[in-house]
């Protein structure tokens, strides 16, 4: 059973940091395209990030782009978002997605419970 | 960035309805289009990809269709367990974008 579990979420002030994880599972991963998407309360679904199966390509959204930093250990079956500079309009629930093709355009066939992320101050 | 717009927004039903939901591409995005149902609290679910291939294991009342810019999600029979959001998205070209939702309740 293909499992994505998201952690690190919390309460940061503006300007702060964090780092997220997500641990994966039932799959190989090494095979898989990861990203990261997020939800702000109450708002629709936004694509952050990729990283492609063999972490030699990355891709990021225009409103993240020099602050977030995504990365993978295939060795360990987890994927990483370090998250700079956050602003409020970066509170959202942060989802990890599996895409489902080997591209960095994908739809996603699996899905984490996701970890918010409060920016406040 | 291609636009994703959906319709409705929302809208109330009942059990055993028929239910339709619209997505419109701003642009050409050939059959690159995916739906997804979301209960409050919970991640997004895959039901559809390449515009109508049915997710393993999702029922057989959803049932998607459309190509180039217009598509859309069908349930043939509403069940109570289908009142969620839902949302499609493109992934054609990069950046992947989503629609706005559609919200369906209980009448």
């Amino acid at each position: 059973e293909v499992q994505l579990v998201e952690s690190g979420g919390g309460l940061v002030k503006p300007g702060g940091s964090l780092r997220l994880s997500c641990a994966a599972s039932g799959f190989t991963f090494s095979n898989y395209n990861m990203n990261w998407v997020r939800q702000a309360p109450g708002k629709g679904l936004e694509w952050v990030s990729c990283s492609t199966s063999s972490d030699n390509y990355t891709q990021y959204a225009d409103s993240v782009k020099g602050r977030f930093t995504i990365t993978r250990d295939n060795a360990k079956n987890s994927l990483f978002l370090q998250m700079n500079s956050l602003r409020p309009e970066d509170t959202a629930v942060y989802y990890c997605a599996r895409g489902r093709w080997l591209t960095v355009t994908t739809d996603f066939d699996y899905w984490g419970q996701g970890t918010l992320v409060t920016v406040s101050s | 960035d291609i636009q994703m717009t959906q319709s409705p927004s929302s809208l109330s039903a009942s059990v055993g309805d028929r239910v339709t939901i619209t997505c419109r591409a701003s642009q050409d995005i050939s059959n690159y289009l995916a739906w997804f149902q979301q209960k409050p609290g919970k991640a997004p679910k895959s039901l559809i990809y390449t515009a109508s291939t049915l997710e393993s294991g999702v029922p057989s009342r959803f049932s998607g269709s459309g190509s180039g810019t217009d598509f859309t999600l069908t349930i043939s029979s509403l069940q109570p367990e289908d009142f969620a959001t839902y949302y499609c998205q493109q992934y054609d070209r990069y950046p992947v974008t989503f629609g706005g939702g559609t919200k369906v309740e209980i009448k």
